[in-house]
């Protein structure tokens, strides 16, 4: 079956520290992969994402690969901000009708000053 | 300004009560979901639907219900045969068809059943 695994956290960093939150997934076929953010008492945002083999995502200074020979798809930022606080998800579609995500337990981050 | 609202962003219930959220969209998406969010684990699916007047069960349907009457609108039922209804609520929605799109969350209703 279709699953994801991230990195546990917590991750406490220092301010312009880089960032690094492991993704791995199994599925068959060829899923599209996401990262959400979910910042203190909302919903989920979409922050980046990427639909076929060495696709790389990028927005807001955060990047992640598609690494089907890894099944990976990590999360990076190369200087956090206090900003960046927040629990983030890596996700899969599988590609099929009912475009159902499949959510990873969530990693949160904290940022210090 | 296109989104998803929920309401009411606290709820509180005593158990043995059945309690509806409300979820509604206007960004003329034709599928909509459910999800249930506890501490220490992802989301989960409980309900989704891909047009009006139809709907699946996700992977933890027990104890919900959903109508689809109206695209804008995806209300949950949490029912008293719940077993652990105390959580995190979200509401997504999305484009039916194509490739790639994403899902659209609302801001979600924390649900605590004493």
């Amino acid at each position: 079956g279709n699953s994801v695994t991230q990195m546990e956290g917590p991750v406490t960093l220092s301010e312009e520290a880089f960032l690094t939150i492991n993704c791995t997934y199994t599925a068959t076929g060829y899923p599209s992969l996401f990262w959400y953010v979910q910042y203190p008492g909302e919903g989920l945002q979409l922050l980046l994402k990427a639909t076929k083999a060495d696709d790389k995502g990028s927005n807001k200074g955060f990047e992640a690969t598609y690494r089907k020979e890894t099944t990976s798809f990590h999360l990076e930022k190369g200087s956090v901000q206090v900003s960046d606080s927040a629990v983030y998800f890596c996700a899969l579609r599988y590609q099929t009708g009912a475009n159902n995500l499949f959510f990873g337990t969530g990693t949160r981050l904290t940022v210090i000053p | 300004d296109g989104g998803i609202t929920q309401s009411p962003k606290y709820l509180f219930r005593k158990e043995g009560q059945n309690v509806t959220l409300s979820c509604e969209q206007n960004l003329n998406h034709d599928a909509m979901y459910w999800y249930r969010q506890d501490p220490g684990q992802g989301l989960r699916l409980i309900y989704y639907s891909q047009i009006v007047n139809d709907f699946q069960k996700g992977d933890i349907a027990e104890g919900y219900s959903v109508s689809r009457e109206k695209k804008e609108s995806f209300p949950l039922t949490v029912t008293s045969a719940q077993k652990n209804p105390t959580a995190f609520y979200l509401c997504a929605s999305t484009l039916a068809g194509g490739q790639s799109y994403e899902q659209y969350f609302g801001p979600g209703t924390r649900l605590t059943v004493t």
